[in-house]
């Protein structure tokens, strides 16, 4: 069956310390992934994408990777504020002939000051 | 920075009552979407539109739902006769092509 599976509903870390969140998924084959932020009661938020062909990608303080042989992806926070706690969703974008996202669930993450 | 607008922002219909969520996506943006969220789970696709046609849909999306874009400027979202289980809150996304998914801050669907 296909899924996609992060690897922690939550994830506790201290202020300052790099967060790493992890995108698992079976049976699917991504044009490309992406990562969003979502707060309490807001829609996703982009923050990177990453096509099948790339094996990192970066924006300031985050970083992703993509492992089409492992079929996982990482999501890097370096440097974790209190502003960065959200929930982090993993999506991935199927060749479909048309066009067909599919979310994660998400991880919590919680950086304490 | 361009929005997606979507309205309202919470919508309380009587079972078995027809719904319509509205979305005003950025505009020269040529792909459309609509996604649900049921309180505490994911965000689950439901619909994507491009060139005033369907591209994709989910076993979700069943002959209760619809969409349209009456005007070249809004994308509708339509549930025929709604059920307790459509509760939850309703995304609409955009994107240009090649580039990331744009999403609105949703609708809050309440079915009593």
């Amino acid at each position: 069956s296909q899924k996609i599976e992060q690897n922690s509903e939550a994830l506790n870390i201290q202020e300052g310390k790099t967060a790493t969140l992890t995108c698992n998924y079976t049976n699917y084959s991504p044009a490309y992934l992406q990562w969003y932020r979502q707060d309490p009661g807001r829609g996703p938020v982009f923050l990177l994408l990453i096509r099948e062909n790339e094996k990192e990608k970066r924006k300031e303080r985050l970083k992703v990777t993509f492992d089409t042989t492992l079929k996982q992806s990482l999501f890097h926070i370096t440097a974790s504020q209190p502003a960065d706690s959200a929930t982090y969703l993993c999506a991935l974008d199927l060749r479909t002939g048309g066009f067909k996202t599919i979310f994660g669930a998400g991880t919590r993450l919680f950086v304490k000051a | 920075e361009p929005e997606v607008t979507q309205t309202p922002s919470h919508q309380v219909t009587q079972m078995g009552q027809e719904v319509i969520l509205r979305c005003v996506p950025i505009s020269n943006h040529l792909y459309f979407y609509w996604y649900r969220q049921i309180l505490g789970q994911k965000v689950e696709f439901l619909v994507s539109f491009y060139n005033n046609e369907i591209s994709e849909k989910s076993e979700i999306f069943d002959d209760q739902f619809s969409v349209e874009r009456p005007d070249g400027s809004n994308f509708t979202l339509k549930i025929r006769s709604t059920k307790l289980e459509d509760s939850a809150m309703y995304f609409c996304a955009c994107r240009s092509p090649g580039q990331p998914q744009h999403f609105g801050d949703g609708t809050r669907l309440s079915i009593l």
